[in-house]
């Protein structure tokens, strides 16, 4: 099992370009998550999914959008990206199930925002 | 609002010192507490993990946490920290009934030769 996979691994953009980064496990888990690291920050959640066809904010949403496409991949779009939002982004999955919430992490996308 | 303190941000121990670093929450309800570590270069790695039972809490290489109630707290402890225990170590709390973990700012732990 690859566990929880994440591409690009790094990216460069410029302030107003947009992109997505993907992410897929083959845990077969119910649950995934988006979040961002920064320095003396710790992991601060953008955005999760429960299930299959859910989306719920978490603690800093603004600036992103992301898609459930299927059990597998949850995907993290930034429309228009912003110096602000130059970060390493992690993905990470769990069961979702009660008394279960341990979360795999991927390896992360280091973004630079110019 | 609920939060995960994690009062030590950067530790310099030499190799055979003993650690502890701290987690305190502001959670009010029934929690799970995490110790996740993150070695240069590498994602996040689940080092332990509470959920009930026992609150002492033993973990993968050496390391345990123990769970004190009334002082809120979920502190990392291992007796003997060798070279290769140099790492950034996370502590993040789960209230029971919700799916999102909140994360501590983090502790980067230096040991030295």
């Amino acid at each position: 099992n690859a566990g929880v996979t994440q591409t690009p691994k790094f990216q460069v953009l410029k302030t107003g370009q947009s992109m997505t980064l993907q992410c897929a496990q083959d845990m077969n888990h119910n649950s995934m998550y988006w979040y961002r690291q920064d320095p003396g920050m710790g992991l601060r959640l953008i955005y999760y999914s429960a299930s299959e066809g859910t989306t719920d904010k978490g603690e800093v949403p603004n600036g992103y959008n992301v898609s459930r496409l299927n059990k597998r991949e949850f995907s993290l779009r930034l429309e228009s990206a912003a110096p602000s939002q130059t970060s390493v982004y992690f993905c990470a999955s769990s069961t979702g199930t009660s008394g279960s919430l341990e979360q795999f992490f991927g390896p992360g996308t280091r973004l630079t925002v110019l | 609002a609920q939060s995960v303190s994690q009062h030590n941000h950067h530790v310099i121990l030499s190799e055979a010192a003993s650690l502890e670093l701290g987690c305190n929450y502001s959670y009010g309800g029934t929690v799970n507490l995490f110790w996740y570590v993150q070695y240069p270069g590498q994602h996040l790695q689940l080092l332990l993990k509470y959920f009930s039972g026992d609150p002492l809490v033993k973990g993968i290489k050496g390391f345990e946490a123990e769970f004190i109630k009334s002082k809120f707290s979920f502190n990392l402890r291992k007796p003997s920290v060798q070279w290769s225990d140099t790492a950034e170590y996370f502590c993040a709390v789960n209230l029971v009934g919700r799916r999102a973990l909140t994360f501590g700012s983090g502790t980067r732990l230096q040991v030295q030769p």
